[in-house]
């Protein structure tokens, strides 16, 4: 079947601007997680939704950075004011309750 | 917290050796243990995982080992193709659901 999807690709936005990258969990996968992976470095935890609300969002670094998942299937993070530092690869990942994490393809982005 | 550490960060074999990497962890609750692999571009691809209640799985030519004494788990690759040469992440997780990654092991599998 369908593996977990997301887009954009690639996203490129100037410094201050508010952007907006999705994800399409694995049909049936109630647990959605996003991470963010800085060149060379192993993927770091954002948030964890179990259906629609965050279980557990004390990765996202300021209050900048928020996510959302109405439906309890696609999930959206947002980020407002981005800041240069905020270029990185942005991995979403869903699973069953307690089992393996299959990750979609990234979105990465850079702020200019 | 929970931290994995990963060696080597580089790795460069001969086509049709073996490889093995290595990760230490430092909490004793951890009793999950994914390996991944990333390829250039491409999101972290699930290829072995073992839990805490095993030693050893194994997968056609993929091994994982774990040792809870010493915390650490190790990925052996048997008879290594050129399509195995990305980048190799392990992983911890204890009874949450957040993975925590070591810095990974970019393997070159010269032919």
């Amino acid at each position: 079947g369908a593996g977990v999807s997301q887009t954009p690709s690639n996203k490129v936005t100037e410094k201050g601007k508010y952007v907006e990258l999705r994800c399409d969990p694995i049909s049936g996968h109630t647990a959605l997680y996003w991470y963010r992976q800085s060149l060379g470095q192993g993927p770091e935890f954002l948030i964890y939704f179990q259906g629609t609300g965050a279980a557990d969002d004390s990765g996202l670094p300021n209050d900048r950075f928020f996510a959302v998942r109405p439906e309890g299937s696609v999930s959206t993070l947002k980020i407002q004011r981005t800041e240069r530092g905020d270029s990185a690869m942005y991995l979403c990942a869903s699973s069953l309750i307690g089992a393996e994490q299959y990750f979609g393809p990234g979105t990465r982005l850079t702020v200019t | 917290g929970e931290n994995v550490e990963q060696h080597p960060s580089t790795l460069s074999v001969q086509e049709g050796d073996s490889a093995v990497i290595k990760c230490t962890y430092s909490d004793s609750a951890s009793n999950y243990f994914p390996w991944y692999k990333q390829e250039l571009g491409k999101g972290p691809q699930l290829i072995i995982d073992i839990r805490s209640n095993v030693g050893e799985k194994k997968d056609q030519r993929i091994a994982v080992t774990l040792n809870k004494t010493a915390k650490h788990f190790s990925l052996h690759i048997t008879e290594t193709q050129p399509e195995d040469s990305a980048v190799y992440f392990c992983a911890a997780k204890d009874s949450s659901y957040k993975l925590i990654f070591g810095s990974g092991t970019r393997l070159l599998v010269r032919p």
